[in-house]
């Protein structure tokens, strides 16, 4: 599977959009991009994922750029209880299991 | 059940003692996944099991870690001989299939403590 890159960590003000990006440069075409979270003391959990169209559901959207070699996963209205660990993972279809890098941990500072 | 549910939730061994942690996964669901997570670090993948086929155990880290799957539903991670070092939290996985396109569901995990 393609290796991610993201920022360590990240700080958003309450109520306003998180943006958080990863870089995936390596991906090929048909490895989908995941991501998950992490909140303290908790298994991850799964958010969105997306092939090439950007993707929206209940909780975020994600925005896979044309080259589809990075993309953003973006929270509109962050709140406190989006502090966590975000992790941005690429999977191709043959793949049996999810790998876990180190992620972004994001702070929603009130 | 509603979710993939872990027990314990948390356990104290001493060094050397064998333990079992205990994986119930969502009802349906052909994929099972166990992963830990040392204090402070990323998950690491350990095992998979899918429906009837021989589990995938490439991340296993010595031949003290075993798992089993019974009946396709419940799994048991297995660690013989504790040592300090297997001290961190266990992480359970569910999904329909190893291929599905949806995300895993994860359990609350088992946070073992070797002393």
């Amino acid at each position: 599977d393609a290796k991610t890159t993201q920022p360590t960590s990240m700080d958003c003000a309450e109520g306003r959009a998180a943006n958080l990006p990863c870089n995936h440069s390596t991906i090929s075409g048909n490895e989908y991009v995941y991501w998950y979270r992490q909140i303290h003391s908790q298994g991850p959990q799964y958010i969105i994922h997306g092939l090439k169209n950007n993707e929206t559901n209940e909780m975020a959207s994600l925005i896979i750029t044309e080259d589809r070699k990075s993309s953003t996963l973006i929270l509109p209205h962050a709140t406190l209880r989006d502090t966590a660990v975000y992790y941005c993972i690429v999977r191709g279809g043959s793949a049996r299991q999810l790998t876990f890098g180190s992620g972004t941990q994001l702070t929603v500072l009130p | 059940g509603a979710g993939v549910s872990q027990s314990p939730s948390n356990k104290v061994t001493e060094k050397g003692k064998d333990v079992e942690l205990r994986c119930d996964p969502i009802s349906g669901h052909t994929a099972l996944y166990w992963y830990r997570q040392s204090l402070g670090q990323g998950l690491e993948f350990l095992i998979y099991f899918q429906g009837n086929s021989a589990p995938d155990k490439s991340g296993l880290p010595s031949d003290r870690f075993s798992a089993e799957r019974t009946g396709g539903s419940v799994s048991t991670l297995t660690i013989q001989r504790t040592q300090q070092e297997d001290s961190a939290v266990y992480l359970c996985a569910s999904s329909l299939d190893v291929g599905a396109r949806g995300g895993y569901t994860f359990g609350s995990g088992t946070r073992l403590t070797v002393v």
